[in-house]
């Protein structure tokens, strides 16, 4: 049982360019969350899913953007990459709304030069 | 006002210690409560969940507060290995609103254990 796989771990970008980073989940979870950690400070939620087809933004949705087609996968797009989005990643899941915590991938090392 | 407040620290302590973390929350709605644990440069990692009678897992005891609004993380005997950044974690909202949909974190209270 692999949990939440983020792919790739690392990455640079040039401003300007654009990349998604992959998150996939085998334990058939509903609710999928993407957040984005820079150094030193909290986590901050930028979109969210709660099923297949439905997505909504969190806190800081500007200059990303999601998909969800299919239980298991929730990719995060980033259009015009900009130095501001040089942060760590985080993909979560959770069965389901209520008493159920977050189970995290392993995080995306993102620098945009 | 953060819906979640927690003292950031350090809290610097020798090896052996009961060090305790508390954390605020705002919203008297808020259903669930957890902590998770992040070590530098790693996911964060669920630790326990909090219930209202308060629950034990070996050195670790979480203890809920409803009137008062707030949850505390007691670590006893503290190890080495027990440095690690704690965050309080809080589902905000009743069970039929999106408020549920997510989670609220803390900021974290950074620990460190020293030899």
């Amino acid at each position: 049982n692999a949990g939440v796989t983020q792919t790739p771990k690392f990455r640079i970008l040039k401003i300007g360019q654009s990349m998604t980073l992959q998150c996939a989940q085998d334990m058939n979870h509903n609710y999928m969350y993407w957040y984005r950690q820079d150094p030193g400070m909290g986590l901050k939620l930028i979109y969210y899913s709660v099923g297949a087809g439905i997505t909504d933004k969190g806190e800081v949705p500007n200059g990303y953007n999601v998909s969800r087609s299919t239980t298991e996968d929730f990719p995060l797009r980033l259009e015009l990459a900009a130095p501001s989005q040089t942060s760590v990643y985080f993909c979560a899941s959770r069965l389901d709304r209520g008493a159920y915590g977050y189970t995290f991938g392993s995080g995306t090392r993102l620098t945009v030069v | 006002r953060k819906e979640v407040e927690q003292d950031p620290g350090p809290f610097n302590v020798p090896e052996g210690a009961t060090v305790a973390f508390n954390c605020t929350y705002s919203n008297s709605a808020s259903q669930s409560f957890f902590w998770y644990r992040q070590d530098c440069r790693k996911e964060p990692k669920l630790l326990m969940s909090v219930y209202s009678s308060g629950n034990e897992d070996g050195r670790f005891t979480a203890q809920l507060n409803r009137a008062s609004q707030y949850i505390s993380l007691l670590i006893r005997d503290s190890k080495l290995s027990d440095s690690a950044t704690y965050l309080c974690v809080v589902n905000e909202g009743p069970m039929n609103n999106n408020a549920g949909n997510m989670l609220t974190f803390g900021g974290g209270t950074r620990l460190m254990v020293k030899p």
